[in-house]
């Protein structure tokens, strides 16, 4: 079954303390994953998508990881205004894949205060 | 306006009413999405349509019904609202490859 699990939960940081979300995977055949951003009250904002082991991708203080297992998003000299629900998602390719399905973790919500 | 919107924005039922949640997009996307969120579980797909013909049920359709009335138009019904439905919905729409998803900004429904 295609599973998709986040770590931490939730997450304080002290500005300009940097750290790492977690997001490991188990899906039959990878076509892509993905990171999103959520605000409370808002849909889900769209941060990266990776699609090979090894690959790399960034965004001012956000830079994303793939390994064969697992993702991570790591956060450079947090500011609270990078508080928030950040979701790992993964798209699987054969039969689920066709459909555009996304597969989502519980999320990680970071909180990062001044 | 937004590439997705979503109304109404938010929603308090009783048990047993039919209630209705639109969708309608800009986007020009043929596949449209609608997932329901609840606190630790994270986005789970309840139905998603290729076009207007195509319609088809995700992980927990159950309860739910929807209609695409139109390229940019695809509404969630829920025939008879029930307590455990309560939670924060949210319409998507894809393009071909499925991969640039644009999220409306939710409709939080409280069924009471």
């Amino acid at each position: 079954e295609d599973q998709v699990t986040q770590s931490p939960e939730a997450l304080r940081l002290q500005e300009g303390e940097s750290s790492s979300l977690n997001c490991s995977y188990t899906v039959s055949g990878l076509r892509g994953l993905f990171w999103y951003r959520q605000d409370p009250g808002k849909g889900p904002e769209f941060l990266f998508t990776l699609y090979s082991a090894g690959e790399e991708k960034e965004k001012e203080r956000l830079k994303a990881t793939l390994t064969k297992k697992e993702s991570f998003l790591h956060i450079t000299a947090p500011k609270p205004e990078d508080s928030a629900t950040y979701l790992c998602a993964v798209q699987a390719s054969g039969g689920s894949g066709n459909t555009g399905k996304l597969i989502f973790g519980q999320g990680t919500t970071l909180q990062v205060k001044p | 306006d937004a590439d997705v919107t979503q109304t109404p924005r938010n929603r308090i039922t009783k048990t047993g009413k039919r209630i209705m949640l639109e969708c309608s997009q800009t986007k020009g996307h043929d596949r449209m999405y609608w997932y329901r969120q609840d606190p630790g579980l994270g986005l789970r797909l309840i139905y998603y349509s290729f076009d207007v013909k195509d319609i088809n049920k995700g992980e927990i359709s159950d309860g739910y019904s929807v209609s695409r009335q139109a390229q940019a138009k695809f509404s969630l019904s829920l025939e008879s609202a029930i307590p455990n439905q309560t939670a924060l919905y949210f319409c998507a729409t894809s393009d071909l490859g499925g991969i640039g998803y644009t999220f409306g900004s939710g409709t939080r429904l409280t069924v009471v």
